[in-house]
């Protein structure tokens, strides 16, 4: 079984600044996904990022990047430049994979950060 | 825009009723889940579906059942609805092969059991 821990409840930042979410992960699976979904009040899940274990190279996505540390287990979540619809839950997600779809796309989740972006 | 819709927003429900949530997604997705959201414990998965009339259960099934009658349409049955099953509970779809893609939800529903 796979477990997911973000250790940290509730995080702020200032706006225009960089901040930086935790996330590690648990697993004897060697092809994997990892995902970055945000939630912000009106509870709607966006998926922010995702990474591919077999892939070296950390994902971008324009404000957002990851430092993903295979061997460490670690995967954290950078916000470059934050802004005020930032503001939200952030959840940390792991995804076994599976040839032909038999991992049917289950997700096991962290339990959260509140990220609150400050004017 | 791709959708999965929720059928309730909030719910208000006694104790020991049978309650029904329902979910469409319009977008053939083969895979579809509910999640329960707690606050400290983030999203934990009740039941899957990857086919018609296939389930599975997740990792907390107890006190649920669910049915999918038809590939669009996924619903949570809490069978008698107790004060520990208040909760968000959120529905969500996403094809074969999803790890190159991604999972879309539902805007969850907040459920309160009295």
């Amino acid at each position: 079984a796979q477990t997911v821990t973000q250790s940290q409840p509730e995080m702020s930042v200032q706006e225009a600044e960089t901040v930086t979410l935790s996330c590690t992960y648990d697993t004897s699976e060697n092809n994997y996904y990892l995902f970055w979904y945000k939630q912000p009040p009106s509870r709607q899940m966006i998926l922010v990022i995702r990474q591919e274990a077999y892939k070296q190279q950390n994902a971008t996505e324009n404000r957002f990047s990851v430092n993903f540390q295979k061997a460490a287990k670690s995967f954290s979540l950078k916000i470059s430049d934050s802004q005020l619809g930032d503001t939200a839950m952030y959840f940390c997600a792991f995804m076994k994979g599976g040839a032909g779809g038999t991992s049917y796309g289950k997700l096991t989740f962290g339990q959260g950060t509140i990220l609150t972006v400050h004017p | 825009d791709v959708k999965v819709t929720q059928s309730s927003r909030y719910l208000v429900k006694r104790t020991g009723e049978k309650v029904f949530l329902e979910c469409v997604q319009d977008m053939d997705h083969e895979n579809m889940f509910w999640y329960r959201q707690d606050p400290g414990l983030g999203l934990r998965l009740i039941y899957f579906s990857y086919d018609v009339k296939m389930k599975e259960k997740g990792d907390i099934p107890e006190g649920y059942s669910v049915s999918r009658e038809k590939k669009e349409r996924f619903s949570l049955i809490l069978e008698s609805a107790s004060t520990n099953q208040t909760s968000m509970y959120l529905c969500a779809s996403s094809p074969l092969g999803a790890g190159d893609t991604e999972a879309f939800f539902g805007q969850g529903t907040r459920l309160t059991v009295v």
